[in-house]
Parts: structure tokens; sequence; C-alpha cells
């Protein structure tokens, strides 16, 4: 039920821009794009979220393309803490507006 | 308070006995989900409730789990006969309004042996 494709993995080295990509070519106009990550086995975290616009917050920058088919989560300053599972997730309905759909996400590695 | 806090941590049952979940959400949030995580990614939305109101029962087991949220007590995710597949570790979320963001807690490991 996914709406959402991630790549599997990245690495990253540290101190660089991680950018995780996610394809949501089905979104409709009026879901937002989230995403989340999990570290280890933790509870989801929340990032950042968006619907149109580009946004920022202290922890990372989202790209939603004018189509909306597609975004990127860029994490500016990539530390060895960031290695996660990151979720990019489209909020799905209108009634259903609270069910998230998880897709597998992307591990990322944040390398020395 | 200010996290989404669930008990136990962890909880161990043999096959067929009853576990049973708990948690409270933050403060002033009226919607509450569960979610049950298999493996490492695969992740199910089972249940959300507005306040003590079923809100969305589309993803719960329908023989053997159950769910409630009453008023002034945590809210309970129930498994009743217990079998191997239903190991997971189970999130509990809230959110303060329909469309705000919502948080997770930490889970609660549930191992059936």
């Amino acid at each position: 039920d996914a709406k959402t494709t991630q790549p599997t993995s990245m690495d990253c080295a540290e101190g660089r821009a991680a950018n995780l990509p996610c394809n949501h070519s089905t979104i409709s106009g009026n879901e937002y794009v989230y995403w989340y990550r999990q570290i280890h086995s933790q509870g989801p975290q929340y990032i950042i979220h968006g619907l149109k616009n580009n946004e920022t917050n202290e922890m990372a920058s989202l790209i939603i393309t004018e189509d909306r088919k597609s975004s990127t989560l860029i994490l500016p300053h990539a530390t060895l803490r960031d290695t996660a599972v990151y979720y990019c997730i489209v909020r799905v309905g209108f009634y259903n507006f609270n069910k998230f759909y998880f897709g597998s996400g992307t591990k990322l590695n944040v390398k020395p | 308070g200010e996290e989404v806090a669930q008990t136990p941590k962890h909880l161990v049952r043999g096959e067929g006995q009853k576990a049973k979940l708990y948690c409270a959400p933050i403060k002033g949030h009226s919607y509450v989900f569960w979610y049950q995580q298999v493996l490492k990614n695969e992740f199910k939305f089972l249940i959300s409730f507005q306040n003590e109101n079923v809100f969305d029962e589309t993803g719960m087991p329908k023989e053997r789990f159950s769910a409630k949220c009453l008023p002034n007590s945590p809210c309970s995710l129930e498994i009743q006969a217990t079998k191997l597949e239903d190991s997971a570790v189970y999130f509990c979320a809230s959110s303060q309004s329909p469309g705000n963001t919502i948080y997770f807690g930490e889970g609660s490991w549930l191992t059936v042996v």
C-alpha cells in the first residue's frame, strides 16, 4: 500500500550533505510529504514535512519538485548520529489523513 | 507529558497467553495511533482513536486484537491468545488534531515464544 519509492541504502561521508530522494508519483493535491527517521529500533522521529513549497527547519531541508512527484530530504552536514533508516511518507486520503503508509525506507550510513 | 509514553518496553509471552500494552499520549493530543513493526522495516497501521472513540480500525486483525482509549487512563492494545507471528515492536503515536504531525513513542517489544 505504500505510495513512495526510496533507494534501499545510501552512504554519506561525515560532514557532507546527505541527499535522500523519494518518488511519490501518485501523490494527489492535498497530500503532504512527511519524513521520519528511525535510529536502531527506536520510535520514528519526525524530521520535516511539506505540501508544495520547499521547507527548512533546524534538522533538514525538504525540496519538492514542481510537479510534486518527487522530493529530496537534505541533511546539510551529516554526522555519525544521523545514521538511521529514513522514511518518506505520503499522508493518505482526506478521511484517513492520519493513517501514514510507511514504505521500506532508506538506510543512510554516515561514515567517518 | 511531552512525549508519548509506552509500557512495558519489553514483554515476553508464551503462545496462547494474553499480552497487553499501554500508551499515554502527549498531553493535549486527541488522536492516538497504534502501529506494528515486524522485522526491521515493515510498519503496519493497526488502529486510531479520536479521544475514546475508534477513528479508523481498518488495520486491526479482528479475532485476537482489541484496543481502547478510556478517559483519564492510558490507551491499551490487547492481544488475546498470542501467536508467534505477533512478535513485533508495537508503536503508539499521537497528534494534537487532524492534519497535525504525529509523534511516536519508543515502542513496546513483544516476543512470543
